[in-house]
């Protein structure tokens, strides 16, 4: 069955460092693979998006992630983080069901920035 | 970009009730959707996906008695909590995708249920 795991539940991060967020993905074919972010209370936006092509997928925010098909990664980086990246971030797959394919998420990343 | 409508953003219901929760695709036709539970400080659970016109395809575990869904149309879906009790007190976000799953997937920005 397809899945993602997101091994820090939290992470601290001074303002101005970098910052890079874990995924790793279990799936049988190429996946589709997603990277989301969520203030408390509301909804999900898409930070970025992988489905083929370049490995290394450039999102909003000052954002990125690259997709490593040998670890079954797409970690999610940024240069120099704002107070204002702190937030829920979700990893999620794209995964087929008889339905259609719906996105399974992993468990979030807790972003905290200190200054 | 593609917007999805979802409301109420919060609700608070006696035990025994129902409560419906509309989610709108507002500049594209969404053909499947896709509703999701969260409780605090965790993931996002799939729930249930449904393409418009057909009956909605549950989750292992997810009561279909329970948590209604109606894909009437290709703009409107709704999650309809039957006979509420407080352990259905959660956050319910929804998704949609258009034909082809075009505009991705767009999530609607939630409803925080609460059921006292």
């Amino acid at each position: 069955a397809q899945s993602v795991t997101q091994p820090d539940i939290h992470i601290t991060v001074s303002e101005g460092a970098s910052l890079e967020l874990r995924c790793n993905y279990s799936y049988g074919a190429t996946p589709y693979l997603f990277w989301y972010v969520q203030s408390p209370g509301q909804g999900l936006q898409l930070l970025l998006k992988y489905f083929s092509g370049d490995t290394l997928v450039q999102g909003i925010k000052g954002f990125e992630a690259e997709f490593k098909r040998s670890q079954s990664s797409f970690n999610l980086r940024k240069p120099s983080v704002h107070w204002s990246d702190a937030a829920e971030y979700f990893c999620a797959v794209g995964a087929f069901n008889q339905a259609g394919t719906a996105l399974i998420f992993g468990k979030g990343t807790t972003l905290s920035v200190s200054s | 970009g593609a917007v999805v409508s979802q409301h109420p953003s919060r609700v608070i219901c006696k035990s025994g009730t129902s409560v419906k929760i509309e989610c709108r695709s507002l500049d594209f036709q969404a053909t499947t959707m896709f509703w999701y539970r969260q409780f605090p400080k965790q993931s996002l659970m799939l729930m249930a996906t449904s393409n418009e016109g057909s009956k909605a395809t549950y989750e292992q575990g997810v009561e279909k008695d329970k948590f209604l869904i109606n894909h009437a149309s290709l703009t409107l879906s709704t999650l309809t909590v039957t006979s509420a009790h407080p352990e259905d007190s959660s956050f319910y976000i929804c998704s949609a995708r258009g034909p082809g799953g075009g505009y991705g997937y767009t999530f609607g920005s939630g409803t925080r249920l609460t059921v006292v």
